[in-house]
């Protein structure tokens, strides 16, 4: 089973606006990704938060990570068309690298 | 630098033809790994290893082979295709030790294989 799960599944917005996704896994985590996927596209890494960490910055991105409650987030501020795409939130544990089901974000003009 | 490259882009099998799906690298990372990505399934991890000679399963391994025999390569092997394969196939690749900076998983561009 997978170990990430996102909400929400789809996410329609105006221009400008601020978008939040969500993301809760189930075990220990070493770290916590977030990657960006334009449709038909391979995955581009964002950001990546350590367990040791609450909220870290990147441009327009803010991701926060609450180890208590097993839960991440990750904010698109401002956003822009071009911010159209799934998100997907990636726990890594020991070695592996384990996605989950993605957020669908579309920006409307 | 041409990062994680995946060949071929497309490939349309008949059920129980085999084929090899290519994944090489050129940025010296020890992980490599393939997952395949279904609609409303997210990504699924089917193999990956952490060296040249070293291999190991993840969450939907059945129906695939891999080897790795150099730092560069590793390929995905289908023995027996099945129209459930029909898939988006990524291969994906970092330095060990990576984990823990800034830096994350460098993708390919995917494969799209459609089994009939």
């Amino acid at each position: 089973s997978q170990q990430g799960e996102e909400d929400p599944q789809a996410l329609s917005i105006q221009e400008g606006e601020n978008a939040t996704m969500n993301c809760s896994y189930k075990t220990s985590i070493n770290n916590l990704q977030w990657y960006r996927q334009n449709s038909g596209r391979g995955l581009v890494h964002l950001i990546l938060i350590r367990s040791n960490e609450r909220e870290k910055h990147s441009g327009r991105l803010r991701v926060t990570l609450d180890t208590s409650k097993k839960s991440s987030s990750l904010l698109i501020t401002a956003s822009r068309a071009a911010d159209t795409a799934s998100y997907f939130c990636a726990t890594q544990g020991a070695q592996k690298l384990v996605f989950g089901q993605g957020t669908r974000l579309t920006i409307n003009p | 630098n041409a990062g994680v490259t995946q060949t071929p882009k497309f490939q349309v099998l008949k059920t129980g033809q085999s084929m090899t799906l290519q994944c090489a690298q050129d940025m010296n990372h020890e992980y490599m790994s393939w997952y395949r990505q279904d609609p409303g399934m997210g990504l699924r991890l089917i193999h990956y290893s952490v060296g040249a000679g070293i291999t190991d399963q993840g969450e939907v391994p059945n129906g695939y082979n891999v080897s790795r025999s150099t730092t560069e390569d590793f390929p995905l092997r289908l023995l027996s295709a099945a129209p459930s394969q029909t898939s988006v196939y990524f291969c994906a690749s970092i330095r060990l030790g990576q984990g823990t900076t800034p830096h994350g998983y460098t993708f390919g561009s995917g494969t799209r294989l459609t089994v009939v």
